[in-house]
């Protein structure tokens, strides 16, 4: 039973560079979504695939910030010329699709610093 | 505006005695809650969830119980273990949104 994987687990970059994470859900989920981490704070919900489409964003997810999932499998969280303040926990999660009682399950996480 | 709230940062138990961990909310669309396990380094792992139509689900030493009057749920364990050690987070989620809305979190530690 494989569950939400993501890669890479860690990432340190400086100021400015761009970074992208990849997500791959389980694998009959046809949901898969993105939030953030920061220490002290319940994930914060960034956006939402249904399929391939992206559904719905968070005003969290600035103009830097790009999601992607082709073909409706794995996706990417792409993040343009970091800065200090992006540096959290990404996380990703998968739901089946269910009706009223959906439940998302997490992958481990990528942590990004931004030095 | 914080929608899902755990008020309590810690709780400290022994071992073999009940942990019972607390969550408010305040959207009255919320039809779906859950409860997460999250352990340092690692994602949020699923442990029990209760859709508004019940008021307690029970899923072995896990049991959630659902005040909607009250927009309050809670988590009791029972025996709390060792192993239970960890942050708690409750979730919330209404009909025609897919996002989770999640509290802070409580750090239980459990006592040897």
């Amino acid at each position: 039973d494989t569950g939400v994987s993501q890669n890479p687990r860690h990432k340190i970059t400086k100021r400015g560079q761009n970074v992208t994470f990849r997500c791959d859900p389980i694998s009959e989920h046809n949901r898969l979504y993105w939030y953030r981490q920061t220490l002290g704070q319940g994930p914060e919900f960034l956006t939402y695939f249904q399929n391939e489409a992206q559904l719905e964003k968070s005003r969290l997810l600035s103009d830097r910030f790009s999601a992607e999932r082709p073909k409706g499998s794995f996706s990417t969280l792409e993040i343009q010329r970091t800065e200090q303040g992006d540096s959290a926990m990404y996380l990703c999660a998968s739901s089946p699709g269910l009706p009223y009682t959906d439940t998302q399950y997490f992958g481990p996480g990528t942590r990004l610093t931004v030095l | 505006d914080q929608q899902v709230k755990q008020n309590s940062p810690s709780l400290s138990v022994q071992e073999g005695r009940i942990s019972i961990l607390n969550c408010d909310y305040t959207n009255s669309m919320f039809d779906y809650f859950l409860w997460y396990k999250k352990y340092p380094a690692e994602g949020p792992t699923f442990l029990i969830s209760i859709s508004s139509i019940k008021d307690k689900n029970e899923d072995g030493r896990f049991t959630v119980f659902l005040n909607k009057s009250a927009k309050h749920l809670s988590l009791h364990i029972v025996p709390s273990q060792p192993g239970d050690s960890a942050v708690y987070f409750c979730a919330a989620s209404g009909t025609g949104t897919y996002k989770y809305i999640f509290g802070t979190g409580t750090r239980l530690k459990v006592l040897a």
